[in-house]
C-alpha cells in the first residue's frame, strides 16, 4: 500500500516558537493532503486540507495564521505552529488519499513547554 | 454533512472471547466507510473498508464489518479477540466519490482481558 510519512515524530520546543512538520508521500502524488490533531483519549479532528499549489481550506474554529500549512509538491505538505503555546500540545496526523483510501502518516506528538 | 456515533467509549472483552464495536452513522447522501486501529503513539492503520458491492467486508486481522443501510450501521466483529487486538478502534465515513474529507467517531477502546 502507499506509504505517508511525517517528520519528526516527536517535537518538544518552548512556548513561543515555531515548530514545523513535514508530511511526505513517498511512493505516489497526492494533490491533496489532511491535516488532523488528536488531544489525548479523543477521536481525529480535521484541522485543514492542503491543495498542491493553492491556500490550504481550514475548518472552523481552526486559526489559519496560528497553523500555517504549505503544499509545495505533489509529494509534500508541511504544517508549521507558530508561536507555539501549551494549549497547542497534541498529536497531529496528516494523510493523502490514493484511489477511494485515506492514508495515514505515523504522526508527530508535539510538547510545547 | 456526514456524522459517526460510536456509542461504545470502552469495550471490555476475554480473550478468544468474540466482539462487536458498534458504529452508526449520518449522511443524506451515498458514503464510503472506514475501521481504523490505532496503537498507542501511532497513526491509524485501515482495518477494512465498504466502498460498494457486498455488504459484509473482510479486513485484515480476522476483522470483519457489516455494511446495514437501513440501520445506517456498520459494526466491526471478531469472533475470537487476541491480547494484541487491544487498541483504539475508530469509525469513519466520507461522502463517497473519493477525496472527500472524512469524518471519525470518537473512537471505541477495545480492552482484551487474558
Amino acid at each position: 500500500g502507499a506509504v505517508v510519512s511525517q517528520h519528526p515524530s516527536r517535537v518538544i520546543c518552548k512556548s513561543g516558537t515555531s515548530v514545523k512538520i513535514e508530511c511526505r508521500s513517498l511512493d505516489f502524488q497526492a494533490t491533496t493532503m489532511f491535516w488532523y490533531r488528536q488531544f489525548p483519549k479523543q477521536s481525529l479532528m480535521l484541522m485543514a486540507t492542503s491543495n498542491e499549489g493553492s491556500k490550504a481550506t481550514y475548518e472552523q474554529g481552526v486559526e489559519k495564521d496560528k497553523f500555517l500549512i504549505n503544499h509545495a509538491s505533489l509529494t509534500l505538505s508541511t504544517l508549521t505552529v507558530t508561536s507555539a503555546h501549551p494549549e497547542d500540545s497534541s498529536f497531529y496526523i496528516c494523510s493523502a488519499f490514493l484511489a477511494n483510501e485515506q492514508f495515514f502518516g505515523p504522526g508527530t506528538r508535539l510538547t510545547v513547554l | 454533512a456526514q456524522s459517526v456515533t460510536q456509542l461504545d467509549s470502552q469495550v471490555p472483552v476475554f480473550e478468544e472471547a468474540p466482539v462487536e464495536l458498534r458504529c452508526n452513522y449520518s449522511s443524506s447522501v451515498s458514503v464510503y466507510l472506514f475501521w481504523y486501529v490505532q496503537y498507542p503513539n501511532q497513526g491509524l492503520q485501515l482495518l477494512l473498508k465498504y466502498l460498494s458491492g457486498s455488504t459484509l467486508v473482510k479486513g485484515i486481522n480476522g476483522f470483519e464489518a457489516e455494511f446495514n443501510k437501513s440501520q445506517t450501521s456498520f459494526h466491526l466483529r471478531k469472533p475470537s479477540v487476541h491480547i494484541s487486538d487491544t487498541a483504539e478502534y475508530f469509525c469513519a465515513v466520507t461522502a463517497s466519490g473519493g477525496y472527500q474529507k472524512v469524518t471519525f467517531g470518537t473512537g471505541t477502546k477495545l480492552q482484551v482481558i487474558p
